[in-house]
């Protein structure tokens, strides 16, 4: 098993332009998120979905939009950068199956700046 | 709401030292509690878990003792080691909207030296 991929590593963008920033997990799990990192804040949700069609806005999706066609695949894509976008982003996954006493797997995760 | 506190590193210890991190929350209901490690350059890993109150979650020689009467779970481990250097992170779980998310705490880096 892979686990959990991201791609790309690190990226670097001019403000208004959009990426999308790829997840992927092997594990056949329905629940995947997105959480940005920043320095003194931890990591803060961004968005996540409980399968494939679902999906919800967590703390921080401001800017940011997601969709989930398959299991596998959780994709999201920021549509006109900005300079406070700056961060490491984090995909994670889980079975969604023991209310809340789960292992989060995370991915190794993309850090982003934006100029 | 629910919340995670946790104390401010850097933390500098010598190999073989003893490690206390200190870990409280504030939470409704009886959420189950998370240390995850970051190592340099990598993704989150769960080091240790526990679901109820007074579960102690251990892995590697790090443990934490879920104390429900004073809302804390402090990571502990008696010997540290150069490998051991990384950022700590503190979590809860939260449902909301029918999805179990985790709440971190801002972090605490932690640096090993021989």
């Amino acid at each position: 098993n892979a686990g959990v991929t991201q791609t790309p590593k690190f990226q670097v963008l001019k403000t208004g332009q959009s990426m999308t920033l790829q997840c992927a997990q092997d594990m056949n799990h329905e629940y995947m998120s997105w959480y940005r990192q920043d320095p003194g804040m931890g990591l803060r949700l961004i968005h996540y979905s409980v399968g494939a069609g679902i999906t919800d806005q967590g703390e921080v999706p401001n800017g940011y939009n997601v969709s989930r066609s398959t299991t596998e695949d959780f994709p999201l894509r920021l549509l006109s950068a900005a300079p406070s976008q700056t961060s490491v982003y984090f995909c994670a996954s889980s079975t969604g199956l023991a209310g809340g006493r789960e292992t989060q797997y995370f991915g190794p995760g993309t850090r982003l700046l934006v100029l | 709401g629910n919340s995670v506190t946790q104390m401010e590193g850097p933390v500098t210890l010598s190999e073989e030292a003893f490690l206390t991190i200190n870990c409280t929350y504030t939470a409704t209901g009886y959420p189950s509690l998370f240390w995850y490690v970051q190592y340099p350059g990598e993704g989150l890993q769960l080091l240790l878990k526990a679901t109820k109150a007074d579960d102690k979650g251990s892995n590697k020689g790090f443990e934490a003792t879920y104390r429900k009467e004073t809302t804390s779970f402090h990571l502990e481990k008696g010997s540290v080691q150069v490998s051991d250097s990384a950022v700590y992170f503190c979590a809860l779980s939260s449902i909301s909207g029918g999805y179990n998310k985790l709440i971190f705490g801002a972090g605490t880096r932690l640096a090993v030296h021989p």
